[in-house]
């Protein structure tokens, strides 16, 4: 079982849905981050949290210590957002999710 | 563009060759990671180094070696790897250590 379990796998939405994008982990940890990676490879950190909420124009991502979750919410939706969103931790060491993709349809 | 460059951004080599990547950030940050991202996998965190200090190893073969100079330059060097190997090889830098993360364009490496 992994540390951080992200849902789901895929994803196919059509331009201007709302999307949530859920992971679970549970390790201990000091920080959570949402990273997003594009076809051909680049990675880029959107979101670094360690409680409450954060919002980045229409991204918004949530985590609930407690109960060891976090949420990844993206608001009208957009072809330009399709990619893998990934979910990683950090604590003792890192440890990260397989990855949600997806593709936003005109 | 994050900050953090890597060369080349492809490389093919035999089982037999050597060859070295290059990583390089120009964010004065302190910290800086080398992961392999294979298909159809998490990421996978590879070496850790902290002002310089190798933090982490995460049971990397000795086919892979790092070296960190300074806090801007890290190069992971390559010697008769697998096929198995063929990955896509990301460094990434961070201000301080387990901080959010500066991401290179990544090194698509091919072993034949």
């Amino acid at each position: 079982k992994n540390e951080v379990e992200q849902s789901p796998q895929n994803l196919t939405a059509q331009e201007g849905e709302f999307i949530t994008i859920n992971c679970s982990y549970s390790v201990g940890i000091s920080a959570l981050h949402w990273l997003q990676q594009h076809p051909g490879g680049g990675i880029v950190s959107l979101f670094m949290l360690s409680s409450g909420k954060k919002k980045h124009g229409r991204l918004i991502a949530t985590i609930n210590i407690q109960e060891k979750h976090s949420s990844l919410h993206i608001t009208a939706s957009h072809p330009r957002d399709s990619a893998v969103y990934i979910c990683a931790v950090t604590g003792n060491q890192f440890y990260f999710g397989t990855g949600t993709s997806l593709t936003v349809i005109p | 563009e994050t900050g953090v460059t890597q060369t080349p951004r492809h490389l093919v080599m035999g089982m037999t060759n050597k060859k070295s990547l290059k990583c390089e950030q120009h964010l004065g940050h302190n910290a800086m990671y080398w992961y392999k991202q294979s298909a159809k996998k998490p990421l996978e965190l590879m070496f850790v180094y902290n002002f310089k200090e190798q933090t982490e190893n995460n049971s990397v073969p000795s086919r892979f070696s790092p070296e960190c100079p300074n806090s801007s330059h890290l190069f992971l060097h390559l010697h008769t790897l697998q096929p198995e190997d063929s990955a896509l090889y990301l460094c990434a830098s961070s201000q301080w250590l387990h901080y959010e993360q500066y991401f290179g364009p990544g090194t698509r490496l091919t072993v034949t």
